[in-house]
């Protein structure tokens, strides 16, 4: 198994504009997480889906951002416009009830909001 | 309000000591308590810990929880330079049947010295 796949590993963008990262979670998985990690604040929750429904988007800052799962092996953060206080790593994480651990973590992307 | 809290932030031995990370936690619904390993890349599954005073081993690591006083910690005896990372704490919350809905702590940050 190839594990969570998420791309670009870094992107680099000005303020103002839009940044999509992308998400493949582990197939079979039917729960997809989008965390963002910073040094200030750790690793937060920004939304979850189960079986491609958004069950909880609390954690999304505000309405800059956006996720999307259209489909079981495919998901999408946006961020529209960009701001510098944004940069920092997205984590894409999948699980499963019948899976050994809770959360698999693909490798995340650096963003960096210039 | 939910939150994990870990210490030290930041700990820097010599290789062949054995050390002992902190994780307090409060909250509402819980679950089960997880250890992950984060190097450069994704966080990496250690240990998770449903019920209190059962010890977790995985080679010369293992850790335990405090269900009563919402504790955890994680040993680490004769460390090795690999062992460096951070070492992050989260709580799983029971919270509609999801799978992964986890509060993360900052991380202890490990440093093993030569």
């Amino acid at each position: 198994d190839a594990g969570v796949i998420q791309s670009p590993r870094h992107e680099v963008t000005e303020m103002g504009q839009e940044v999509t990262l992308r998400c493949k979670p582990i197939s079979g998985h039917d729960y997809l997480f989008w965390y963002r990690q910073t040094m200030m604040r750790g690793l937060e929750l920004l939304i979850y889906f189960n079986n491609n429904v958004p069950i909880d988007d609390s954690g999304m800052p505000e309405d800059r951002f956006s996720a999307k799962m259209p489909n079981a092996s495919f998901s999408t953060l946006k961020i529209q416009p960009s701001e510098p206080r944004d940069s920092a790593v997205y984590f894409c994480a999948s699980s499963s009830v019948w899976s050994d651990s809770p959360l698999h973590f693909g490798n995340g992307t650096r963003l960096t909001v210039t | 309000e939910d939150k994990v809290v870990q210490s030290p932030l930041s700990l820097v031995v010599h290789e062949g000591d054995t050390v002992t990370l902190n994780c307090s936690y409060e909250v509402t619904n819980f679950r089960s308590l997880l250890w992950y390993k984060q190097e450069k890349k994704a966080p990496t599954f250690l240990f998770m810990l449903t019920s209190s005073g059962i010890e977790k081993k995985s080679g010369r690591l293992s850790s335990i929880l405090d269900k009563k006083e919402l504790f955890s910690i994680l040993n680490i005896t004769a460390t090795q330079t690999g062992d460096s990372a951070v070492y992050l704490c989260a709580v799983e919350m029971n919270y509609g049947g999801s799978q992964g809905n986890l509060i993360f702590g900052k991380g202890t940050k490990l440093s093993v010295k030569p």
